[in-house]
């Protein structure tokens, strides 16, 4: 079946932009997960969301970053204001269960701000 | 907060060499953990997860092993072929939150 999909898979916005980031997880994954990884580095937590509620957002740099899952399936990113530290990849996991089953991993998201 | 640490950070080894990644966390209340593989500009391939009430996992060439006594976990590939050449993250959580936090990654180069 389809894994985890992302897009756009290469965002390069200017800074001072917004940019929404979009994951579509695997059929039937209640929980979601959103993480940013800098080159050389493993990928760094920001939210986690349990069917559509945000159960953990403590990862998350500063108030211009936010997420939602309204539906409990699709997931967007939202980075406003962007500045040039955003840039970095941008990835997202789903999972089965609500606690702790395996993660599986989309391709990630290219963010670059010039 | 939870720090991880691979050790080593690259390793080279020859075609049909036995080898073992290590991983550790400083906070050992570990209660699941995955390894995974990146190949570069590529996503991440899940290998293996111990969940809480395992000790071991093992998958074809590849066994890992959690010691949560001590937050350490091992990653052992028998044989080892060029193909294995990626980057191997390991990555846990506690059983207080989902949070999961990855290590930095072990680079490992298979010499054919």
């Amino acid at each position: 079946g389809a894994g985890v999909s992302q897009s756009p898979r290469y965002k390069v916005t200017k800074r001072g932009q917004d940019v929404a980031l979009r994951c579509d997880p695997i059929s039937g994954h209640v929980s979601l997960y959103w993480y940013r990884q800098a080159l050389g580095q493993g990928p760094e937590f920001l939210t986690y969301f349990n069917y559509e509620a945000q159960q953990d957002k403590s990862g998350l740099p500063n108030d211009r970053f936010s997420a939602e899952r309204p539906e409990g399936s699709i997931s967007t990113l939202t980075i406003q204001r962007t500045e040039q530290r955003d840039s970095a990849m941008y990835r997202c996991a789903s999972s089965y269960g609500t606690s702790w089953h395996e993660q599986y991993f989309g391709p990630g998201t290219r963010l670059t701000v010039t | 907060k939870q720090e991880v640490t691979q050790i080593p950070a690259a390793l080279s080894v020859p075609e049909g060499e036995n080898l073992v990644l290590n991983c550790s966390f400083t906070d050992s209340a570990i209660y699941n953990l995955q390894w995974f593989r990146q190949d570069p500009g590529k996503g991440l391939t899940s290998l293996l997860l111990i969940q809480s009430s395992q000790r071991e996992q093992t998958s074809g060439r590849l066994n890992a092993s959690l010691d949560k006594s001590s937050g350490r976990s091992t990653l052992y590939i028998a044989a080892s072929q060029p193909g294995d050449s990626a980057t191997y993250l390991c990555a846990g959580g506690s059983n207080t939150g989902n949070q999961f936090y990855f290590g930095t990654g072990t680079s490992l180069t298979v010499i054919p």
